[in-house]
């Protein structure tokens, strides 16, 4: 019952360096999201995926890259970090495509970017 | 655009004691909607959703949440808080129109319980 799996669950950056997020579900869900929480805000919206080779984009996706290579991977690519991005960030997916489908999240990352 | 607001940052109730956290949708129809719970350092979990039809849902652990489409509310309800209940709690909506993917979170409502 691994559900929706996340890598790391803590990270420390450095300004400017590249990192990814990886997320994984078992559960043969088509989509999958990402999100970032921050104290006070709730969770934002990242990206999201529909599918294998379907990305789009969310509330707060800039300075965040994401593909869907396959149905059960969707990683979160920071190309030059920054303290900006300092957050817990979640991974989620859903069997269905909209309605009435639920989240399944993941654990959560933690990621400091000094 | 959708909007969930979540009116309490904080409440703190007594064990025992019946609780009730607010939430307000913004959507033009009725949408979709959730109250997740998330404990310190874990993932949302669902306690409950709500579609369509009867007003007062049933959850796990005991919650139940009623929705009142003339206020536009879906508040989640315990009648007996346990302390084991401390956690961040978030409602959420998603649109009901097809393509609505995306679920809108409000900011949360964080419960302390005093034993």
């Amino acid at each position: 019952n691994a559900g929706v799996t996340q890598t790391p669950k803590f990270q420390v950056l450095k300004t400017g360096q590249s990192m990814t997020l990886q997320c994984a579900q078992d559960m043969n869900h088509e989509y999958m999201s990402w999100y970032r929480q921050d104290p006070g805000m709730g969770l934002r919206l990242i990206h999201y995926s529909v599918g294998a080779g379907i990305t789009d984009q969310g509330e707060v996706p800039n300075g965040y890259n994401v593909s869907r290579s396959t149905t059960e991977d969707f990683p979160l690519r920071l190309l030059s970090a920054a303290p900006s991005q300092t957050s817990v960030y979640f991974c989620a997916s859903s069997l269905k495509l909209a309605g009435t489908g639920e989240l399944f999240f993941g654990e959560g990352s933690r990621l400091t970017v000094l | 655009a959708q909007s969930v607001t979540q009116p309490d940052i904080h409440i703190t109730v007594s064990e025992g004691a019946s609780l009730e956290l607010r939430c307000n949708y913004s959507y033009g129809a009725t949408p979709y909607l959730f109250w997740y719970v998330q404990s310190p350092g874990q993932g949302l979990q669902l306690l409950l959703k709500y579609f369509s039809g009867d007003t007062l849902v049933q959850g796990i652990k005991g919650f139940e949440a009623e929705f009142k489409r003339s206020q536009s509310s879906f508040n989640l309800k315990k009648p007996s808080v346990h302390w084991s209940d401390a956690a961040e709690y978030f409602c959420a909506s998603r649109g009901s129109g097809a393509g609505s993917y995306q679920l809108t979170f409000g900011k949360g409502t964080k419960l302390s319980v005093i034993p």
